[in-house]
């Protein structure tokens, strides 16, 4: 059974960088063409897409973030990355990782998530 | 494209239906998912392509409708139905959720 497992700080100062990871069990990320995303959630709100990315390295960012936004994966040690640049207060969220379909064709839904992981962003 | 739930909170009784509505500011196929989240938890998947369940969601649950308007339905609410429900879009860029529906107990 696949598994998400988000990991990182959860306490950024402002104007500094976000970073985490998410580390994938139960199957390869090199197998197939999924698309693992990152979405976030600030508490008591609704989701945020933040964008997806193949074991390539072909990436998609939500357009709103993509100025700030790296996602990046480690095929060696099966997982990927998130890194966001410049944070503020609106930038503390719940921030999960997902597995989506199909990379390639259309635009993916999400069938498998991690616990999710509170990142805060305060002085 | 902007997704558009109601009601914002919708109160029922255990065992009665449930109705959720979901509208997209223009057509969006069938193309469309609905995730269930309970207080402290990741969202789950329950439908995909507006009417299939994913894997291990019960009967109760049911998705239709195609272009902008679409309905979840949950026949007969159980204890742990009574949490947050959004809809999401993924015919177009960038793909798009719905703001949520809170179900409450009546």
């Amino acid at each position: 059974q696949l598994q998400l497992q988000e990991s990182g700080s959860g306490l950024v100062r402002p104007s500094q960088t976000l970073s985490l990871t998410c580390g994938v069990s139960g199957a390869s990320i090199s197998s197939g063409d999924y698309s693992w995303t990152w979405i976030r959630q600030p508490p008591g709100r609704g989701l945020e897409w933040i964008g997806y990315i193949h074991h390539s390295g072909n990436t998609h960012y939500y357009p709103s973030l993509k100025n700030r936004v790296t996602i990046a994966v480690d095929r060696s040690k099966n997982r990927f990355s998130l890194r966001l640049n410049s944070v503020t207060a609106a930038d503390t969220a719940f921030y999960y990782c997902a597995r989506g379909g199909d990379f390639w064709s259309g635009y993916p839904f999400f069938e498998f998530w991690g616990q999710g992981v509170l990142v805060t962003v305060s002085s | 494209i902007v997704m558009t739930q109601s009601p914002a909170t919708l109160s029922v009784s255990p065992g009665e239906r449930a109705t959720l509505s979901c509208r997209a500011s223009e057509s969006v196929s069938s193309n469309l998912a609905w995730y269930q989240q309970k207080p402290g938890q990741a969202p789950r998947l329950l439908i995909y392509g507006a009417s299939t369940r994913a894997t291990g969601i019960p009967a109760r649950f049911s998705g239709s409708g195609s272009g902008t308007e679409f309905t979840l339905t949950i026949s007969s609410l159980q204890s742990g139905d009574f949490v947050i429900y959004y809809c999401q879009q993924y015919n177009n860029w960038p793909q798009t959720f719905g703001q949520g529906t809170k179900v409450e107990i009546k």
